[in-house]
């Protein structure tokens, strides 16, 4: 089964730009119908969707966070990132991956997801 | 503020069912599929109920839900102390154009 497993720095300064990256393993990312997700949950708070990518490299990004947010795929390495740049302090979150499968508009439930990583965002 | 609103917290005794409500607009809930998460502690969420009602494979059918205009219900039957966790729905706004997902209601087992 697939798993999802995110990486990248805990901490990022202000106005620098988040790095996440997350491992695809027990399947192929170039696999057909599966737009790829990054989930945000803010410290305390609900989830808050960022965006998708699929394979053909059509994404879907949250209107909020679109001027600032881009989800690419490398599938040499069979993994997807997360760049989201002018961060603030309001960014600190765990950001999770996870996996929709089908249209994300009819289809938008997420299975499985990482297990998560926090970013704070300080000087 | 969230664009689905659920109750801050419910309870009930083991072996009890508790329901979870999620209440939105004829943007979100009202034409598109609801799915429903349970976040345990410290770990992340994972999927209960996808639209509107179907379960995952592996999720037991102590748990439900249904759909009726622009609320949705998340039922538990037969509650465990290990139920005790943050629930969450989601599903798509077509006016926001993103998924939107309620401030989570937090279940405890008595």
């Amino acid at each position: 089964q697939v798993q999802l497993q995110e990486s990248g720095p805990g901490l990022v300064k202000p106005s620098q730009t988040l790095s996440l990256t997350c491992n695809v393993s027990g399947g192929s990312i170039s696999s057909g119908g599966y737009c790829w997700t990054w989930i945000r949950q803010h410290p305390g708070r609900g989830l808050e969707w960022i965006g998708c990518i699929y394979y053909s490299g059509s994404s879907y990004y949250n209107p909020s966070l679109r001027s600032r947010v881009t989800i690419s795929v490398d599938t040499s390495k069979n993994q997807f990132s997360l760049k989201l740049t002018s961060v603030t302090a309001a960014d600190t979150a765990v950001y999770y991956c996870a996996r929709v499968k089908g249209d994300i508009v009819v289809d938008n439930w997420f299975d499985p997801w990482g297990q998560g990583t926090l970013v704070t965002v300080s000087s | 503020q969230s664009v689905l609103t659920q109750p801050p917290s419910v309870s009930a005794a083991p072996g009890q069912k508790v329901t979870i409500s999620c209440s939105g607009s004829s943007s979100n809930i009202g034409n598109n599929y609801v799915s429903w998460y349970q976040q345990l502690p410290g770990t992340a969420p994972k999927v209960l109920i996808y639209d509107n009602n179907k379960r995952p494979s592996g999720i037991p059918d102590r748990f439900s839900g249904s759909k009726s205009g622009t609320s949705a219900t998340l039922g538990i039957t037969g509650l465990q102390t290990g139920d005790e966790a943050d629930y969450y729905c989601g599903t798509w706004d077509s006016s926001l154009s993103t998924v939107v997902f309620g401030g989570g209601t937090k279940l405890t087992v008595l």
